[in-house]
């Protein structure tokens, strides 16, 4: 069946550092994929989405890069700041409409001082 | 701007007892509504999702159902509770874009 994983369940980076979040993909067809962000107690927050049609994004400290070749996708956070510190997942959107999100495990990112 | 709103925020609640769960959306018209499911430490699971009133769409055979008796409104429901529908329960919606996700209900059934 789909599924969408993570390689690494914890990651710990010094503040002001950047950090990489990996994500692997195992539907070929999926033509969108996202990033949240998920703080303790909370709903997931959007953080920035790619399209098929494209391999890099860019945002506010966050790019996310699609490697559709091996069907991978990471998120990179430039200078990390304590807030950053979250659950991380990744979720694609597999060609059966009504955005029904396939999302992985998640990645918790912890920013030290 | 959009809006959503899910209440009560925490619940507990015996074993075969009702439930309960209400999702609303405000600054949208006809969105695609979602209930997810949240184990501890885990992904999230669709449960169900709904394309517009009355269209209910079942992801996973399991102990609840939702409804969806207005356009912005989805209620996530259970006639008798089972200790494994403890969780974090997570409305969203979407229209053409990410989906946006409520706070969450935990429900932690005793």
């Amino acid at each position: 069946g789909e599924s969408v994983g993570l390689h690494l369940p914890t990651l710990s980076v010094q503040e002001g550092d950047n950090s990489i979040i990996n994500c692997a993909y195992s539907n070929s067809a999926s033509d969108y994929f996202i990033w949240y962000k998920q703080e303790s107690g909370k709903g997931p927050q959007f953080i920035i989405d790619i399209r098929s049609n494209m391999d890099k994004r860019q945002g506010q400290r966050v790019t996310v890069l699609l490697n559709k070749t091996v069907k991978h996708l990471s998120l990179q956070i430039a200078a990390t700041q304590p807030g950053d510190s979250a659950v991380y997942f990744c979720a694609e959107n597999p060609p059966q409409g009504a955005q029904k999100l396939v999302f992985g495990q998640g990645t918790r990112l912890t920013i030290n001082p | 701007s959009q809006t959503i709103h899910q209440w009560p925020a925490t619940l507990v609640q015996p074993v075969g007892s009702p439930l309960s769960l209400e999702c609303t959306v405000e600054g949208t018209s006809n969105p695609n509504l979602y209930w997810y499911r949240q184990a501890a430490g885990r992904g999230l699971q669709l449960l169900f999702y709904s394309v517009g009133i009355g269209q209910i769409s079942s992801e996973v055979p399991q102990n609840l159902s939702a409804s969806r008796p207005q356009d912005r409104q989805f209620i996530l429901s259970s006639k008798k509770l089972l200790l494994s529908d403890s969780g974090f329960y997570l409305c969203a919606w979407g229209v053409n874009s990410p989906l946006h996700f409520g706070n969450g209900t935990r429900l932690t059934v005793t």
